[in-house]
């Protein structure tokens, strides 16, 4: 199986910072990441693809990158409702695993 | 807007057979991989199968000997069996739609609709 290794496991951040989350991959998955937003009690809410690809609809303050076995996701001017946790998944290999989580706290 | 539900029973006894069903309204039913997942403390999120109409359904190694994802096209359902259930299979389940995303020449395929989860637990 494909590890998705996901740091920092949690961070604490104010209204307005601007927050990075790596994800990195045990071996070259390409750009086959994608990104999910969880809030407590819901299930996860798709974010990106490729990589870097917004999903219709998510607001132009997040943003993905990498490829290969390295990949961020950065919110850019953080807003009261990112306050959540985040996962990156990757897609290149059955069984499709995910990171552990990034959980994004009010500082 | 895409709709999933999820139901079955909550509440297992160790050695007994998961059943979990997933209710897809609206959206095409064809053309998507039909997914099941589960999220727990110790485990994170694992990601169990999927299938896809007209192909076999693909497991993870972790559960494949216990599991089995089938579809009922024509009620636009998909289920989730999951045999010989342990007191570590004890999760909230969720069933979710694997669409297919193009970008630069490549097909992408995220889980962009999600059920509301079950939560399942195995006790004696």
């Amino acid at each position: 199986d494909i590890q998705m290794t996901q740091y920092p496991s949690s961070l604490s951040a104010s209204v307005g910072d601007r927050v990075t989350i790596t994800c990195r991959s045990s071996q070259n998955i390409g750009k086959f990441l994608n990104w999910y937003q969880q809030k407590p009690g819901k299930a996860p809410n798709f974010l990106v693809f490729a990589a870097s690809v917004l999903h219709t609809g998510v607001p132009q303050r997040f943003s993905g990158s990498g490829s290969g076995t390295e990949f961020t996701l950065t919110i850019s001017g953080l807003q009261p409702e990112d306050f959540a946790t985040y996962f990156c998944q990757q897609t290149h290999n059955v069984p499709h695993t995910f990171g552990q989580g990034t959980k994004v706290e009010v500082k | 807007q895409v709709h999933l539900h999820q139901w079955g029973a909550g509440l297992l006894k160790p050695s007994e057979t998961l059943s979990l069903s997933c209710n897809v309204s609206d959206g095409s039913f064809s053309g998507y991989y039909w997914t099941w997942l589960r999220q727990s403390s110790g485990r994170g999120l694992e990601w169990i199968g999927e299938i896809y109409h007209g192909r076999r359904a693909s497991y993870n190694p972790s559960v494949e000997s216990r599991v089995t994802i089938s579809q009922d096209k024509s009620k636009r359902r998909f289920f989730l069996e999951m045999r010989s259930v342990t007191a570590a299979d004890t999760a909230i389940y969720y069933c979710a739609r694997g669409g297919e995303y193009y970008n630069s020449g490549t097909y992408y395929k995220p889980l962009d609709y999600w059920g509301q989860g079950t939560p399942v637990t195995v006790s004696s």
